[in-house]
């Protein structure tokens, strides 16, 4: 069965500190995996996308890294600010006919001054 | 990129009545899609909205229960029918050019149903 699964389900940590976020998943035949930022009351919003043949993508202060052969993600976020308070969605996109992505519970990340 | 707005942001509706949310797109898309995002879970597939032709729907779901139109590239609606307070839930559009590109969400339609 095709499952996304996150840790930790929730996470506090203070302004300026780093935090990694995992992803692991028993998805095939796989495409990509994606990290999405959803903000309380707002649609998801892209961070990364890895294919198979990538094992690391940044966008700003935010690092994905991709094992295939393990099946494990993560999402690291350095210098963290406020405004990364926010659910992180791991998604994994199956390769086949249509669009068939596979959702992650989210990791919940708040972030104190 | 895509921007995508949904309306209404939300709503609050009676038990047994329909409403309908449209999902707007400011390019043209292959593909959109809508979801559901339940309190505290992660987003669910409803149906991939095809142009011109029925919806195509996950298990779980039914056209009676969640028909969908989409007459052109860029407009999507769906309409929760015949609601009951486990219809509440926030209602995502999204959209994309490939199944391998980038998917964009809307902000969401935030349904209560009392």
């Amino acid at each position: 069965k095709n499952q996304v699964e996150q840790s930790p389900q929730s996470l506090i940590i203070l302004e300026g500190k780093n935090c990694t976020l995992q992803c692991n998943y028993t998805v095939s035949p796989f495409s990509n995996l994606r990290w999405y930022k959803q903000d309380t009351g707002r649609g998801p919003v892209s961070l990364t996308i890895m294919t198979f043949s990538e094992n690391t993508k940044s966008n700003g202060r935010y690092t994905a890294t991709l094992d295939a052969d393990t099946k494990q993600s993560s999402l690291h976020i350095t210098a963290s600010q406020l405004s990364d308070s926010a659910s992180y969605i791991c998604v994994v996109s199956a390769r086949q006919a249509g669009t068939a992505l596979i959702f992650g519970k989210g990791t919940t990340l708040s972030v104190s001054s | 990129s895509a921007v995508i707005s949904q309306k209404p942001s939300r709503d609050i509706c009676q038990r047994g009545t329909s409403l309908t949310i449209q999902c707007q797109v400011d390019s043209q898309v292959t593909m959109m899609f809508w979801y559901r995002q339940q309190p505290g879970q992660s987003l669910t597939l409803i149906a991939t909205a095809n142009q011109g032709s029925e919806a195509t729907y996950e298990s779980g779901f039914v056209i009676d229960k969640f028909p969908i139109s989409r007459p052109n590239l860029t407009f999507s609606t769906l309409t929760v029918s015949n609601m009951s307070p486990e219809d509440s839930s926030i209602y995502l559009c999204s959209a994309s050019r490939d199944s391998t590109y980038e998917q964009y969400f809307g902000p969401g339609t935030r349904l209560t149903v009392t």
